[in-house]
């Protein structure tokens, strides 16, 4: 499968600021993916990133509190803007590899942010 | 009603028994179905894609039974390493993108 690599692991920021975190893919890929991974809860897909076009969010989630940038198929970025502190969390991107059609995802480390 | 849910245990197994999950999902559009594991503090990693005939790799047997919408994973001679938390996902169209929708995920504990 694909390695996969984010930046920064993990930040502290202060609320009000923005954090934009950087995933790398060491082959070419279509599909990337953005998930918040909340303390104690399960992952939620915040958008869908696709080069060439604009990233597909879920409900929830908006373009302007999470800007996403995929400017080709290695990589992608996904900012966090005007932090509050519920926006601490673990955010990973994921990517697609269409093994025998069913279509597996892989994840990257992850980033984990504190906003304080 | 949640779309993927899970008996989050944990479950306290002793090492070598078998132990099974099971995983309903509520979207009947979901087009494919996985099991990843997640280690604490660690990204989720995939175990199994699960599919309509059910399949086997090594200790870990997946099911799927679309007609009652639950799938199953069974675990035999758990090892210590085993224990982890067992995310169930479900795989469905979005738009033009299939997302992963994710458990909450199942703990489970070996205990030596």
């Amino acid at each position: 499968s694909a390695v996969i690599s984010q930046k920064p692991s993990r930040d502290i920021c202060q609320r009000g600021t923005s954090l934009t975190i950087q995933c790398q893919v060491d082959s070419q890929v279509t599909m990337m993916f953005w998930y918040r991974q909340q303390p104690g809860q399960s992952l939620t897909l915040i958008a869908t990133a696709n080069q060439g076009s604009e990233a597909t969010y879920e409900s929830g989630f908006v373009i302007d509190k999470f800007p996403i940038s995929r400017p080709n198929l290695t990589f992608s970025t996904l900012t966090v803007s005007n932090m509050s502190p519920e926006d601490s969390s673990i955010y990973l991107c994921s990517v697609e590899e269409p093994t025998g059609g069913i279509g597996e995802q892989y994840f990257g480390p992850g980033t984990r942010l504190t906003v304080t | 009603r949640k779309e993927v849910e899970q008996d989050p245990g944990p479950f306290n197994v002793p090492e070598g028994a078998t132990v099974a999950f099971n995983c309903t999902y509520s979207n009947s559009a979901s087009q494919s179905f996985f099991w990843y594991r997640q280690d604490c503090r660690k990204e989720p990693k995939l175990l199994m894609s699960v599919y309509s005939s059910g399949n086997e790799d090594g200790r870990f047997t997946a099911q799927l039974n679309r007609a009652s919408q639950y799938i199953s994973l069974l675990i035999r001679d758990s090892k210590l390493s085993d224990s982890a938390t067992y995310l169930c996902v479900a795989r469905t169209r979005r738009g033009g993108a299939d997302g992963l929708t994710f458990g909450k995920g199942t703990h489970l504990i070996i205990q030596p």
